[in-house]
């Protein structure tokens, strides 16, 4: 069963505009992660939110997390043609030891 | 930087044939993971490793196998490959404890025929 899910599955914008992408999840978590994956390779990391944390930044990335509505979104600002990858949340539970959660992905475009 | 290396980024075989995937980490990272990728599915855990010789089953354990003998190499074993098992395998490591990132490796497209 999928923990974190993804909205929109697909969301295609123009360079300079702001991407803005959605993640829900289930149960309680420990914290929350966002990965990037360009077109066939692997995930890298992007960044990580605490359950007890509320906003972060990173460059041109902000995270936020609403633990009472079990939401997080990914704020990429100025996007560029080189964004253009598909973006996944990922949660780690407060139960089940080492594992860590995967939500199907939301693939952005981003036209120069 | 952390780096995963996986043996192969693209492999062939045929149904039947007992297929293995390599996987090393060079930062004496504790877990490992072995993780398929389908389109819609998102990621799925098939196993992970915390320790050297031990493994736990993940979400799809069935027709897999891993073997861990060095703290830097986790395998992956298909005993007996079907064509249900074509798909992207990532294998990613982190360190032990909370809020540790996974470092992922570049896949292996396997394509079973």
């Amino acid at each position: 069963s999928q923990q974190g899910e993804e909205d929109p599955q697909a969301l295609s914008i123009q360079e300079g505009e702001n991407a803005t992408m959605n993640c829900s999840y289930k149960t309680s978590i420990n914290n929350l992660q966002w990965y990037r994956q360009n077109s066939g390779r692997g995930l890298v990391h992007l960044i990580l939110i605490r359950s007890n944390e509320r906003e972060k930044h990173s460059g041109r990335l902000r995270v936020t997390l609403d633990t009472s509505k079990k939401s997080s979104s990914l704020l990429i600002t100025a996007s560029r043609a080189a964004d253009t990858a598909s973006y996944f949340c990922a949660t780690d539970g407060r139960t089940g030891g080492f594992k860590t959660i995967f939500g199907a992905g939301t693939r952005l475009f981003v036209k120069a | 930087d952390v780096k995963v290396t996986q043996s192969s980024r693209y492999l062939v075989k045929r149904t039947g044939e007992k297929v293995f995937l390599e996987c090393v980490q060079d930062m004496d990272h504790e877990n490992m993971f072995w993780y398929r990728q389908d389109p819609g599915l998102g990621l799925r855990l098939i196993y992970f490793s915390y320790d050297v010789k031990m493994k736990e089953k993940g979400d799809i354990p069935e027709g897999y196998s891993v073997s861990r003998e060095k703290k830097e190499r986790f395998s992956l074993i298909l005993e007996s490959a079907s064509t249900n098992q074509t798909s992207m395998y990532l294998c990613a490591s982190n360190r032990a404890g909370r809020n540790q990132p996974q470092h992922f490796g570049d896949g292996t497209r396997l394509s079973i025929l």
